[in-house]
């Protein structure tokens, strides 16, 4: 138990859904992040948030839509995904200014597109 | 701008060493190693600021060189315990946070 939880744990969804992905951390921390990992790729980044604000985009498809309410709640929300965005997507926060503690990661969303 | 890791795989027998190498092309803040066993979160290790310093953690060491922004981390005597994907994570600026390609340790009896 890390304390960052994500919801759903699995799921399948067709090309013309829409869907959202949740992470929940009650850790106190100010960043949180959106990963995605694929098989026998590196982790990407594919947003950053702090304070509430996107500070990074990683030239992510419109198709992935983020959403930080408070500090302590990060979606993303998923619509007319294709199936190269099947994935593990991973939710992570930390406290920064950067440089001091680790990235506290969820148990991640595996995510299937049919 | 994402580390790279190598190699990509280890295979160990218990007790022996491994070294795995993660390098930037730019200049960092930080590095973060952190360890992905299967179905699991990754887990964080040990995290080295600019400054050259090394850090251990149980048998587990890396040593981050400043001036070639280039990490290392060292398996000392491996257990069965290590087993499990590695990733080095950087910081360069702000809060981004970017991970290499990750490198798979197997550790058998």
């Amino acid at each position: 138990e890390t304390g960052v939880t994500q919801t759903p744990r699995h799921l399948v969804m067709g090309m013309t859904n829409k869907k959202s992905l949740k992470c929940e951390q009650h850790l106190g921390h100010n960043a949180m992040y959106w990963y995605k990992q694929s098989a026998k790729k590196p982790l990407e980044l594919m947003f950053v948030y702090n304070f509430k604000e996107q500070t990074e985009n990683n030239s992510v498809p419109s198709r992935f839509s983020p959403e930080c309410p408070n500090s302590s709640h990060l979606f993303l929300h998923l619509h007319t995904l294709q199936p190269e965005d099947s994935a593990l997507y991973l939710c992570a926060s930390r406290q920064t200014p950067r440089g001091t503690p680790e990235a506290f990661f969820g148990q991640g969303t595996r995510l299937t597109v049919v | 701008q994402q580390p790279v890791q190598s190699p990509q795989a280890v295979i160990l027998r218990e007790g022996e060493d491994a070294v795995i190498n993660c390098s930037s092309s730019k200049a960092l803040y930080s590095v973060h190693w952190y360890r992905q066993k299967h179905g699991e979160a990754p887990v964080f290790l040990m995290i080295l600021l600019k400054g050259g310093e090394q850090k251990g953690h149980d048998k587990i060491s890396a040593s981050f060189n400043e001036k070639k922004q280039q990490s290392s981390l060292y398996l000392t005597a491996s257990q069965l315990s290590y087993s499990g994907t590695y990733f080095c994570g950087t910081e360069i600026i702000g809060y981004k946070l970017s991970f290499g390609a990750g490198t798979t340790v197997t550790v058998r009896a």
